[in-house]
């Protein structure tokens, strides 16, 4: 399994420009998530799927929309890319929400917004 | 406001030590706590999850617990390793009145470096 994968690693755009970043985990988990994490802070949630058709916002969803395309895969979008966005983002899943299950993390798209 | 705080942001130990890592929460309420390990440049891997009735866990060298009381969880790592060197998180799930929990709130994490 090749548990929760990423595309791209790396992204550098210029302030204006749109991209999607693909999340994609093979573990038939339920619950998928997308996290930011800035220098000396922890990480923070953007938005998250329950389960496959859901959606809801987290903490720092503004400049952000996903799309759970299906059961296997999650896409986060910058419609008009900022400076402020500059961070590494990460997918996550988990077998469902609110379980007793841990959280699988990828391995991170590094984003710089010129 | 619910927050994690992870002092100190830096530990350099000499390999062999034991040596504790802390997390700190602000509500009691919570669903359950998970640390996580994060080495440079990549994603994290989780080490141990904690729920809410549970006073500790362990795996390995690894040995977490939580005092629900205190606002307090500990990770203990037992004769550390070059290879254990990494930035340790803690995150929190905790409860909100209507019975159901937030999501996950992060610690901003222990950088730490074990020498040789």
């Amino acid at each position: 399994n090749a548990g929760v994968t990423q595309t791209p690693k790396f992204q550098v755009l210029k302030t204006g420009q749109s991209m999607t970043l693909q999340c994609a985990q093979d573990m038939n988990h339920n619950s998928m998530y997308w996290y930011r994490q800035d220098p000396g802070m922890g990480l923070r949630l953007i938005y998250y799927s329950a389960s496959e058709g859901t959606t809801d916002k987290g903490e720092v969803p503004n400049g952000y929309n996903v799309s759970r395309l299906n059961k296997r895969e999650f896409s986060l979008r910058l419609e008009s890319a900022a400076p402020s966005q500059t961070s590494v983002y990460f997918c996550a899943s988990s077998p469902r929400e609110l379980s007793y299950n841990e959280q699988f993390f990828g391995p991170g798209t590094r984003l710089t917004v010129l | 406001k619910q927050e994690v705080t992870q002092i100190p942001a830096a530990l350099s130990v000499p390999e062999g030590e034991n040596l504790v890592l802390n997390c700190s929460f602000t509500d009691s309420a919570i669903y359950n706590l998970q640390w996580f390990r994060q080495d440079p440049g990549k994603g994290l891997t989780s080490l141990l999850l904690i729920q809410s009735s549970q006073r500790e866990q362990t795996s390995g060298r690894l040995n977490a617990s939580l005092d629900k009381s205190s606002g307090r969880s500990t990770l203990y790592i037992a004769a550390s390793q070059p290879g254990d060197s990494a930035t340790y998180l803690c995150a929190v799930r905790f409860l909100i009145s209507s019975g159901s929990a937030r999501q996950l709130t992060f610690g901003s994490g222990t950088q730490l470096t074990v020498l040789p």
